[in-house]
């Protein structure tokens, strides 16, 4: 079965940095793209980030580019999400989903996701 | 980036009746490999989002078959065929074909009448 188990969020002062990590099972992580998506309160939802199987490849939505640093350890089935010089408006659910799979036959862009961590940023 | 725009942004059902959502874009959604990355999702109160439907009319394993999915181009629409009280939650449009980023459409608030 499928799992991805969002960790890292809380309360952060404006400014301040936060690390958000994501553990997979269930799937060979090491073959799939992965995506970070928010939802902030009362907003839809918003794509952050996502990382190719190997870590070649990062892209980033532009509001996040030069403050967030999305990275994964394939060793450990993890995905994390580094969130520097936090804004206000980054407060939301952040949730990391499956995005497709390198040579895979199957379409499974955000097929699986996480239940969230919650980040708040404020004084 | 490609712009999503959804309507309505509410739609009250009664239960046991139709709804409709249509997404529209802002530049065609074909890929050159010939697929229309176009992807609706639900999100129930308290839950994370869930996929129904891939490239426009592909439903996912274990959503109900009263869910369908259609369209082409710059034009697509989300159908319940009869609405039931699991349906209430906020659905989604996101194209994948024109990325970085993916864009969302801003969500059609589902609820009961």
């Amino acid at each position: 079965e499928v799992q991805l188990v969002e960790s890292g969020g809380g309360l952060v002062q404006p400014g301040g940095s936060l690390r958000l990590s994501c553990a997979a099972s269930g799937f060979t992580f090491n073959n799939y793209w992965m995506t970070w998506v928010r939802r902030a309160p009362g907003k839809g939802l918003e794509w952050v980030a996502i990382i190719k199987p190997d870590g070649s490849e990062k892209y980033y939505v532009d509001s996040v580019k030069g403050r967030f640093t999305i990275s994964r350890d394939n060793a450990k089935n993890s995905l994390f999400l580094q969130m520097n010089s936090l804004r206000a408006e980054d407060t939301a659910v952040y949730y990391c989903a499956r995005d497709w799979e390198l040579g895979g036959y199957r379409y499974t862009r955000l097929d699986y996701w996480g239940q969230g961590t919650l980040v708040t940023v404020s004084s | 980036d490609v712009v999503m725009t959804q309507s309505p942004l509410s739609l009250p059902v009664t239960l046991g009746q139709p709804a409709s959502i249509s997404c529209r874009s802002s530049q065609s959604l074909v890929y050159s490999d010939g697929n229309t990355y176009l992807t609706w999702f639900q999100q129930r109160p308290g839950q994370s989002p869930r996929r129904l439907i891939y490239k426009v009319s592909n439903r996912d394993s274990g959503v109900p078959d009263r869910f369908s999915g259609s369209g082409s181009g710059t034009d697509f629409t989300l159908k319940i065929s009869r609405v039931e009280a699991e349906d209430v939650g906020v659905y989604y449009c996101m194209q994948a074909t024109h990325w970085p980023p993916y864009t969302f459409g801003q969500g059609t608030k589902l609820e009961i009448k």
